[in-house]
C-alpha cells in the first residue's frame, strides 16, 4: 500500500499569507497525485489533478508541483473562504490513498 | 453538468448489509471508474473501492471479504453492499468519478448501531 504523509497537520495563517502543504509518497506514484479541499459538512472538492493540472473553476491562488514522492499544495494569498482541510489522494497503484488531511485556519 | 445523486439506509444494526446507489445524472457510467469513499466522524478519508461501466471492480484488502459493486448501465447507476456491518462502519459514504475524482454525490451518513 502507498502511504500518503502530509504536513502540517494544522496550520493557523493570516490572510493574505501564502500557504504551503507537502504531501510525501511511500514509494514513487509519478504524476497521479491529486488534492481537494473539503469544508464542514460538505463533500470533497478537486483543486488539482496529476500534481499540477488545476480544475476548472478553482481559483488561480490554488497550484500543485512535483512527481515521483513528492508534492506541494501552494495557496497564494490565503483568503478566509479557504478555510478547510486538505487531502491529497494517488491514484497510481491499489488501494488508493489519501494522506492524513491538513486543516488550514485563518487567525 | 454531471451530477451524482447516493442514496440508501442511514441506520444499520451489527451484522446487517449496508447497501447504497449512486446515480449518475447528467453523464454516462461508461468511460470512467466510479469510486465509493467513507469518511468515519472527524476523520479523515477512506478509499473503498470502484467499479467501471464493464463491472471491472478493485477493493481496498481492508474490507475486500466483505465489499461488492455493481453496475447498472441500462439506469446509469452504480452500487455498493458492505456486509456484516459493525460500529467501525459508521460514516458518511461518498460516491465519486474518476480517478482524480472531479464529481462527489453529497454523502450519506451510515450510522450502525443496535
Amino acid at each position: 500500500e502507498i502511504v500518503l504523509t502530509q504536513s502540517p497537520d494544522f496550520q493557523s495563517v493570516t490572510p493574505k499569507e501564502k500557504v504551503t502543504i507537502t504531501c510525501r509518497a511511500s514509494q514513487s506514484i509519478g504524476s497521479s497525485l491529486h488534492w481537494y479541499q473539503q469544508k464542514p459538512d460538505q463533500s470533497p472538492k478537486l483543486l488539482i489533478r496529476y500534481a499540477s493540472q488545476s480544475f476548472s473553476g478553482v481559483p488561480s491562488r490554488f497550484s500543485g508541483s512535483g512527481s515521483g514522492t513528492d508534492f506541494t499544495l501552494t495557496i497564494n494569498s490565503l483568503e478566509t473562504e479557504d478555510a478547510a482541510t486538505y487531502y491529497c489522494h494517488q491514484s497510481s497503484g491499489l488501494p488508493r490513498t489519501f494522506g492524513q488531511g491538513t486543516k488550514v485556519e485563518i487567525k | 453538468q454531471v451530477q451524482l445523486q447516493q442514496w440508501g439506509a442511514g441506520l444499520l444494526k451489527p451484522s446487517e448489509t449496508l447497501s447504497l446507489t449512486c446515480a449518475v445524472d447528467g453523464g454516462s457510467v461508461s468511460g470512467y471508474y466510479w469510486s465509493w469513499i467513507r469518511q468515519p466522524p472527524g476523520k479523515g478519508l477512506e478509499w473503498i473501492g470502484e467499479i467501471n461501466h464493464t463491472g471491472s471492480t478493485n477493493f481496498n484488502p481492508s474490507l475486500k471479504s466483505r465489499v461488492s459493486m455493481s453496475v447498472d448501465t441500462s439506469k446509469n447507476q452504480f452500487s455498493l453492499k458492505l456486509t456484516s456491518v459493525t460500529a467501525a462502519d459508521t460514516a458518511v459514504y461518498y460516491c465519486a468519478r474518476g480517478f482524480g475524482m472531479d464529481v462527489w454525490g453529497k454523502g450519506t451518513t451510515v450510522t450502525v448501531s443496535s
